[in-house]
């Protein structure tokens, strides 16, 4: 496709599930990065991967969160045993390395009930 | 570390007014990057306009134009002519060369008919 896609576009699942988001970028784009977005508010930053590799994840707020990328391509974002304030927009974006702007997915919005 | 300010959490302007939303942001890098992004209800985040920091013009495009004040570390939105497809969240941010986003936590912008 020519844009960053997400998927689910939408998942509810349970407290303590653990859940899987993808992010599939643009081709071409090495550089992938995951926000979360909390309701009414500005965007987090989670992880940035450069290939394969995640040189900054310094944003994952606890060990329940996990990243990963194969192939400089799909990435997936694993929640573990999910808490409610895990609910949120969880947004992927790519970009060429260097000095390009992001392109964003249209995001998966979580809810844990 | 750097951050971005937004100091208007919302906004409301009648339909053909010019509208200008203030940032301003703290680093001690020389060499970054300068988005406005806008998202709609439809939450996707589409990039608005660019600044490069070593650049002294301000970024048009269109309807919209920031003022680039570096010494000042300020980066306003001004949007003229607007129209109701305007309305939107509107998120400044800053960015270092291959390095993660850091967002403004938004202005909801009102545009009224």
């Amino acid at each position: 496709g020519a844009g960053v896609s997400q998927s689910p576009s939408n998942k509810v699942t349970e407290k303590g599930k653990d859940v899987e988001l993808r992010c599939d970028p643009i081709s071409g784009h090495t550089a992938l990065y995951w926000y979360r977005q909390s309701l009414g508010q500005g965007l987090e930053f989670l992880i940035y991967f450069q290939g394969n590799s995640a040189p900054d994840k310094s944003g994952l707020p606890s060990d329940r969160f996990s990243a990963e990328r194969t192939g400089g391509s799909v990435s997936t974002l694993t929640i573990q045993r999910t808490q409610q304030e895990d609910s949120a927009v969880y947004l992927c974006a790519s970009s060429f390395t260097g000095f390009q702007p992001q392109h964003f997915g249209d995001g998966t919005r979580l809810s844990i009930l | 570390a750097q951050t971005v300010t937004q100091s208007q959490p919302e906004m409301s302007v009648q339909e053909a007014e010019t509208v200008t939303l203030s940032c301003t942001y703290d680093t001690s890098e020389n060499n970054y990057y300068l988005f406005w992004y806008k998202q709609p209800p439809s939450r996707q985040m589409i990039l608005v306009i660019r600044q490069e920091a070593y650049k002294q013009q301000n970024a048009t495009e269109n309807r919209f134009s920031v003022n680039f004040q570096k010494a000042a570390k300020s980066f306003s939105l001004k949007i003229s002519d607007s129209q109701l497809g305007d309305t939107a969240m509107y998120f400044c941010a800053f960015m270092k060369p291959d390095d993660k986003i850091i967002f403004g936590k938004g202005t909801r912008l009102h545009i009224l008919p």
